[in-house]
Parts: structure tokens; sequence; C-alpha cells
């Protein structure tokens, strides 16, 4: 157990809607990273957060967004979901934006 | 090596048998090399790390070897065992202030008794 909790597990939901997955971070973890995997595109980075402040962003698109909150927890926003966002969505923590990286079991979204 | 979609290269190997999965990274001014295990239905699970300033490192069964000339990472898991039946990614960063990994493919290990 890596000690990073995220919720729902599994979401399933239409194409339009808008979602919200919530990370925990590992106790004492400062920073909160979220990939996203899908079958053909692997592990992607979305964004990263350390101490409620945005760090760096990637892939990810305008019909998303994140936020770290102070008590460090982390939600990722997904809107007009369309099909081709099916994926699993992994929160990852560190101490202080230092590696490794230590990520959750995911969350599995699957947009219809 | 690298694949697409569900065509992981794959390695099938006997338990007790030594395994190695190789991986190439792209950018040569990456300095941090990161190896994770991902079993089904979980998170990418920490295996072992090194920096660009070694060439080799070992944990607990486990060793990294880094050829910077060549941009080629291998992990070597001694004495395989079916728990090691995994997808095995490589991940590599290039620095400054963030650690934001970028991942290859993966590698499916399947480990036979």
């Amino acid at each position: 157990d890596s000690g990073v909790t995220q919720t729902p597990k599994h979401l399933i939901t239409a194409t339009g809607q808008r979602v919200t997955l919530r990370c925990s971070p590992r106790s004492g973890d400062l920073s909160v990273y979220w990939y996203q995997q899908s079958l053909d595109q692997g592990l992607q980075f979305l964004i990263q957060y350390y101490n409620g402040e945005e760090r760096a962003k990637g892939n990810i698109l305008e019909r998303f967004s994140a936020q770290q909150f102070p008590d460090l927890h982390s939600e990722l926003n997904l809107s007009s979901l369309e099909l081709g966002d099916s994926a699993l969505y992994f929160c990852a923590s560190s101490v202080d934006g230092s590696p490794p990286l230590h990520f959750g079991n995911g969350t599995r979204l699957t947009v219809t | 090596g690298e694949s697409v979609g569900l065509h992981l290269p794959t390695l099938s190997v006997q338990e007790g048998d030594n395994s190695i999965i190789n991986c190439a990274y792209s950018n040569s001014a990456s300095d941090y090399f990161i190896w994770y295990k991902q079993e089904s239905g979980k998170g990418p699970q920490f295996i072992i790390d090194i920096r660009s300033n070694m060439d080799k490192r070992q944990g607990q069964r486990v060793t990294v070897l880094l050829n910077k000339t060549v941009k080629h990472l291998s992990l070597q898991i001694a004495a395989t065992q079916p728990g090691d039946s995994a997808v095995y990614f490589c991940a590599e960063d290039y620095g400054g202030s963030n650690y934001k990994l970028t991942f290859g493919k993966g590698t499916l290990l399947t480990v036979n008794p």
C-alpha cells in the first residue's frame, strides 16, 4: 500500500458530463501529481501541485482542471467528457516535489 | 523496447531464472531514472531509481544498469518469482525542480511456475 488514496475506484458516466476525482496524498507529502493511463498513450503526465500551488503542467486538456486544497488533498475535474477520456487516472505524491513518486491505485473512468 | 497500445513487449521466464527488462530512453539530458512495477488493477509501484552520475544500483533482488552512451536502461530481477509477474515501466526525468517523469510504454513480464 503506497499510502495514496484515490476515490472513487470506478466511475461510469455519459458524454458531456462532468466528474471529480479525488486524491489524498501520503501523510507528509506536499506534492501531488495527476497522470492519465490509456491503452494507446501509456502513462501521461497531466499536472503537478506543490503545497497548494500549481507547479508544472503536462498534456492536460483545457476541459480538465485540478486543484490542491490546504489539507493537501487534490481534485481533478473533468468536464464535457468525451468517449476518448475513458482511461485510468492516477494520482501520485512525493514529499517535496522530489522523486520517487508514490502512486495510488487509480480511478477507472468509463465514458459511454 | 517500446510499443503502442495492447502490443506491449513481453518477457516470459521460468520461476527461479533471472529476468532482464530493457528500456530505451529518449532524452540525453535526462538525469534521473526510475523503474515501476504495475500489477493488474493497481497503481505503479516504485522498485528502484538511479541518477545519471551512476551506472549501476542494486536493491533487494533487483539491479538497475544505466548506459548513457546509448541511452539505455535495464532492470535485472534475480531469482524471478510468480509474484514478479506484472508490467514494468521505466521513466525518465530531465531535472529541474519538478520531477514529473516521462514513462515508457512498459514490458509485460510473465513468470511461469
